[in-house]
């Protein structure tokens, strides 16, 4: 089975605000995480990563949040614009897991004018 | 410049036929995965390959078959076996022994007429 999830199927948000997207893990033995984003009927597309022995990672405009104790990881996107329209994907890379990367199921967001 | 291709964009197959989307990438990657997307689903494993001529099955393997003939291919094909291929499939590749993350292509979308 999966062992990375997120909370909200779909999450709206109004422009301009911040949005923040969650993904919850259950496989302690992962060491690397990554949030991509999936515009639709397009591949995925990298956005910001994060390695176990960090806690937060900041990119232009988005935010990774890594809290090992509770095994939870958030995407934050500041001034949400019409473009970050798409679904969220994050991932997981177990220590020597030759067979890459797990995702969860996504979250979609919506941006309202 | 450098990318990862997948063609066709859409693929019709008829009951019983198979069929085979083809994966291209000139980044001089070792790795290649096939995954599976269904709607409001994450990504499923299908197969990966982390060196030419050799490949390893995923989660969701049955009714599906590929190959590594060259570093640059990594085709997969549907096959009759396969009773629900309707999905979007994507392609990725990494450098293998690494954790950073995948390069996607832009999905094949088949759908069973």
């Amino acid at each position: 089975g999966e062992s990375v999830g997120l909370h909200l199927p779909t999450l709206s948000v109004q422009e301009g605000d911040n949005s923040i997207i969650n993904c919850a893990y259950s496989n302690s033995a992962s060491d690397y995480f990554i949030w991509y984003k999936q515009e639709s009927g397009k591949g995925p597309q990298f956005i910001i990563d994060i390695r176990s022995n960090m806690d937060k990672r900041q990119g232009q405009r988005v935010t990774v949040l890594l809290n090992k104790t509770v095994k939870h990881l958030s995407l934050q996107i500041a001034a949400t614009q019409p473009g970050d329209s798409a679904v969220y994907f994050c991932a997981e890379n177990r220590i020597g897991g030759a067979d890459g990367l797990t995702f969860g199921k996504g979250t979609h967001l919506i941006i309202q004018p | 410049d450098g990318g990862i291709t997948q063609s066709p964009k859409y693929l019709f197959r008829k009951e019983g036929q198979n069929v085979t989307l083809s994966c291209e990438q000139n980044l001089n990657h070792d790795a290649m995965y096939w995954y599976r997307q269904d709607p409001g689903q994450g990504l499923r494993l299908i197969y990966y390959s982390q060196i030419v001529n050799d490949f390893q099955k995923g989660d969701i393997a049955e009714g599906y078959s590929v190959s590594r003939e060259k570093k640059e291919s990594f085709p997969l094909t549907v096959t009759s076996a396969q009773k629900n291929p309707t999905a979007f499939y994507l392609c990725a590749s990494s450098m293998a022994g690494t954790v950073r993350g995948y390069t996607f292509g832009s999905g094949t979308r088949l759908t069973v007429v």
